[in-house]
């Protein structure tokens, strides 16, 4: 059972490249979660979805897209990356019902130059 | 934008209990109070969840006030590795959660 897992752990883009970050969870969670944390700062979300085709935006969608295709797949498409958008980037997932414990992944760290 | 307030650091000795508060004056009658934390850019960890009852597991202890304005999450014996930052939030079951900038305790020696 590996939990949420989220690749690639690292990676650096230039200005106007294209990117996706993957993330799976094996626990048959209906909920899944987009976070970005900036630097010393806490967590914003981004997108989040209640199950397989459905997807909504969170407090700070603008410049990233989501699909949510399969229960375990959770994928986060940056289409024109900005240096705005370097930041470490958290998935996580969680129950659809009772109260809402989400397991987060270890992170992607993003920078883009 | 985050409904609740935390403290920005906190500091405790090693061995003794720490108490870090946490006010929701906007909570509602549904939502449930969780505590996360998050050690040193780690992916943030579920520690305890309350409604309206005081909640006790093998991490920490939770005190939720009657009218629910207020909650504090206690370690009740600090460690070193307790050092993280502590995340308060909360939420109707299933629902989406936001996050503040939490509270960072430092665990000293």
């Amino acid at each position: 059972n590996a939990g949420v897992t989220q690749t690639p752990k690292f990676r650096i883009l230039k200005i106007g490249q294209s990117m996706t970050l993957q993330c799976t969870q094996d626990m048959n969670h209906n909920y899944m979660y987009w976070y970005r944390q900036d630097p010393g700062m806490g967590l914003k979300l981004i997108y989040y979805s209640v199950g397989a085709g459905i997807t909504d935006k969170g407090e700070v969608p603008n410049g990233y897209n989501v699909s949510r295709s399969t229960t375990e797949d959770f994928p986060l498409r940056l289409e024109l990356a900005a240096p705005s958008q370097t930041s470490v980037y958290f998935c996580a997932s969680s129950y659809a019902s009772g109260a809402n414990v989400l397991t987060f992944g270890a992170g992607s760290r993003l920078t883009v130059l | 934008d985050a409904k609740t307030t935390q403290p920005p650091s906190m500091d405790c000795a090693e061995g003794r209990a720490a108490n870090l508060p946490c006010n929701h004056s906007t909570i509602s009658g549904n939502e449930y109070v969780y505590w996360y934390r998050q050690i040193h850019s780690q992916g943030p960890q579920y520690i305890i969840h309350g409604l309206k009852n005081n909640e006790t597991n093998e991490m920490a202890s939770l005190i939720i006030t009657e009218d629910r304005k207020s909650s504090t999450l206690i370690l009740p014996h600090a460690t070193l590795r307790d050092t993280a930052v502590y995340y308060c939030t909360e939420g109707p079951g299933g629902s989406r959660l936001t996050f503040g900038e939490g509270t960072q305790l430092t665990v000293n020696p």
